[in-house]
């Protein structure tokens, strides 16, 4: 069964002290991998597209980067405003579904 | 507007009732997506539609659950016989023509309690 797994859970830092968030997924036909922010109450809201091992993608505070494996998502000197949980999703070639992580809930603390 | 609407926002539902969830995707908007997300969790997959066509339906958790999108633009998810388990909020997300390229846009999604 396809998986995609995120950790850690949960994560506080302070603001300005820069951190990664892990992505890890079933490797066998992966067609790309998505970054998403969610806000309490709302929609996810979309971050990026990774789609072969070796790309990046930057915006902002946030750097997404992807190996054979597994993707990762670095907040470099994180805000309070940063504060969410980060989702990643999956698209494999044997469907047109995306398949979430359970997510990664960020608190930036001032 | 410019984004997915989703109504209503709020549902509450005795257990045994039909409810009905309402999603406005973006105008033009070829592909549109259900999902259902507990607390805590990350979106799970319900189905997918191209148009009006039904693509993949292979999320619904069961036969009480149906979507339909009849003229390819508002879609509609039904759930006959509302169960406790069925509590969660349903997102709908919607995208330009290929899921596999384009960024998925979410509406604020429906929380349904089923007491």
């Amino acid at each position: 069964e396809d998986q995609v797994t995120q950790s850690p859970e949960a994560l506080r830092l302070q603001e300005g002290e820069s951190s990664s968030l892990n992505c890890s997924y079933t490797v066998s036909g992966l067609r790309g991998l998505f970054w998403y922010r969610q806000d309490p109450g709302k929609g996810p809201e979309f971050l990026f597209t990774l789609y072969s091992a070796g790309e990046e993608k930057e915006k902002e505070r946030l750097k997404a980067t992807l190996t054979k494996k597994e993707s990762f998502l670095h907040i470099t000197a994180p805000k309070p405003e940063d504060s969410a949980t980060y989702l990643c999703a999956a698209l494999w070639t044997s469907g047109s579904r995306l398949t979430f992580g359970e997510g990664t809930q960020l608190t930036v603390n001032p | 507007g410019a984004g997915v609407s989703q109504s209503p926002r709020y549902k509450v539902a005795k257990r045994g009732q039909d409810v009905a969830l309402r999603c406005d995707p973006i105008s033009g908007h070829v592909s549109l997506f259900w999902y259902q997300q507990a607390l805590g969790q990350g979106p799970e997959f319900l189905t997918y539609f191209q148009n009006e066509a039904q693509l993949d339906k292979s999320g619904l958790p069961s036969d009480r659950f149906f979507a339909e999108r009849p003229e390819g633009s508002v879609s509609t998810l039904k759930i006959q016989r509302t169960q406790q388990e069925d509590s969660a909020v349903y997102l709908c997300a919607s995208s330009h023509l290929d899921p596999l390229a384009d960024e998925q846009f979410f509406g604020p999604g429906t929380r349904l309690t089923v007491l």
